[in-house]
């Protein structure tokens, strides 16, 4: 069955860095697209990044636009998200999750499958 | 704010029907494909509904969407204490080049 594990989460001070991991199991993980989305505490979904099966495309919202990065290590079944200059504003549950479609012409966001989530306080 | 507009809450008693409506722009749902997401308490988000109005497997019928220009809806008949949870909209933006969710809609079963 599909499995994707979040880990990497903790308290971070406002300014530094922290990267996230996604390990996934039980589908072909280099076939995929795969999605980070973020939910701050008592709030809604929120959409990070998003990178194609072969890490060709990569797309982030502006409020971490160059602040985060996403990858892939496929041979390894693992998704990451490095997470730099980080905010308060950051703070919040972080889950990976699979979308089903190619990225190339995307017109949607499908995430089939999330993790359990990793939590990611940023505070001084 | 959210690019996509839900309203905050809706309720409906056991076994009635309830609608929850997502509001965008030509340049998300105008443009693009629709999915519907239920999170329980406590829990991760779950795939309800995808391109538009297609069901994953495993999800019952009682579940549809529809799409109508810049508007979405999620309906939900026959309802059930378990489908208290809060519910949200997504799709891609095309002017943003960037995926974008409604603000979610709580549900209450009373």
């Amino acid at each position: 069955q599909v499995q994707l594990v979040e880990s990497g989460g903790g308290v971070v001070q406002p300014g530094r860095s922290l990267r996230l991991s996604c390990a996934a199991s039980g589908f072909t993980f280099s076939s995929y697209a795969m999605h980070w989305v973020r939910q701050a505490p008592g709030k809604g979904l929120e959409w990070v990044a998003v990178i194609s099966f072969d890490e060709s495309s990569k797309y982030y919202p502006d409020s971490v636009k160059g602040r985060f990065t996403i990858s892939r290590d496929n041979p390894k079944n693992t998704l990451y998200l490095q997470m730099n200059s980080l905010r308060p504003e950051d703070t919040a549950v972080y889950y990976c999750a699979r979308e089903p479609r190619s990225i190339t012409m995307i017109r949607g966001v499908i995430c089939d499958y999330w993790g359990q989530g990793t939590l990611v306080t940023v505070s001084s | 704010q959210s690019v996509l507009t839900q309203p905050p809450s809706v309720s409906a008693a056991p076994g009635q029907k309830v609608t929850i409506s997502c509001s965008g722009s030509s340049s998300n749902i105008g443009d693009n494909y629709v999915s519907w997401y239920q999170q329980l308490p406590g829990t991760a988000p779950k795939l309800l509904i995808y391109d538009n109005n297609k069901r994953p497997s495993g999800i019952p019928d009682r579940f549809s969407g529809s799409k109508s220009g810049t508007s979405a809806t999620l309906g939900i008949t026959g309802l059930q204490t378990g489908d208290e949870a809060d519910y949200y909209c997504g799709t891609w933006d095309s002017s943003l080049s960037a995926g974008v969710f409604g603000g979610g809609t709580k549900l209450t079963v009373l």
